[in-house]
């Protein structure tokens, strides 16, 4: 079974630092891989998706690789907002299924002006 | 509209009562998905249409839940004899594609059973 983890549960930066967020799952055969951004109160929004195919996707100031060998994305910010300020969540399609994406629990960033 | 519009943003309602919530995606989306999420956690996948067919509904955590898209466009999820563990946001997705491609949310329903 399909599970995705997210390290750090919480993360505090100033302003203007480079951060990188973690997401690792346990089974190799996914379809793709998706970051959303959440705000408080509001639904998800897409930041990135990388295909099975893909290692990585760029917009703008993010960055996110993939290496399916080893079970692991990792989310880019550079120049860090306090507009970033969210939480972040990973999510995988899994290889059996294009249609059903298993979240990770997310990681909560905070970034102080 | 512009968005996915989802409807009530929050509902409380007291254990036992039957509860509906409206999902408008976008409009000509082809996909559409429901998934629930408790406080702190990511979310978990309930049901998934194209268009009006109901194509998976393993999520679905309880034969007390039921969703439907009769015409391909308007979802509605409904919970029936509510428990307090149903106490969630429950977020609605719509796609132009089939599969999890370029989803977009709904700003979700907040469920609080009583």
């Amino acid at each position: 079974k399909q599970e995705v983890t997210q390290i750090p549960a919480a993360l505090s930066v100033p302003e203007g630092e480079n951060l990188v967020l973690n997401c690792s799952f346990t089974d190799s055969a996914i379809y793709n891989l998706q970051w959303f951004r959440q705000d408080p109160g509001k639904g998800l929004t897409s930041l990135l998706l990388i295909q099975s195919s893909q290692r990585e996707q760029t917009s703008g100031r993010l960055n996110a690789s993939l290496d399916k060998s080893s079970g692991r994305s990792t989310l880019y910010i550079a120049a860090s907002q306090p507009g970033d300020s969210a939480t972040y969540l990973c999510a995988v399609c899994p290889g059996d299924s294009s249609y059903k994406l298993i979240f990770g629990s997310g990681t909560r960033l905070l970034v102080r002006p | 509209g512009a968005g996915v519009s989802q409807s009530p943003r929050y509902k409380v309602a007291k254990r036992g009562q039957d509860v509906a919530l409206r999902c408008d995606p976008i409009s000509g989306h082809v996909s559409l998905f429901w998934y629930q999420q408790a406080l702190g956690q990511g979310p978990e996948f309930l049901t998934y249409f194209q268009n009006e067919a109901q194509l998976d509904k393993s999520g679905l955590p309880s034969d007390r839940f039921f969703a439907e898209r009769p015409e391909g466009s308007v979802s509605t999820l409904k919970i029936q004899r509510t428990q307090q563990e149903d106490s969630a946001v429950y977020l609605c997705a719509s796609s132009p594609f089939t599969g999890a491609n370029v989803l977009t949310f709904g700003a979700g329903s907040r469920l609080t059973v009583l």
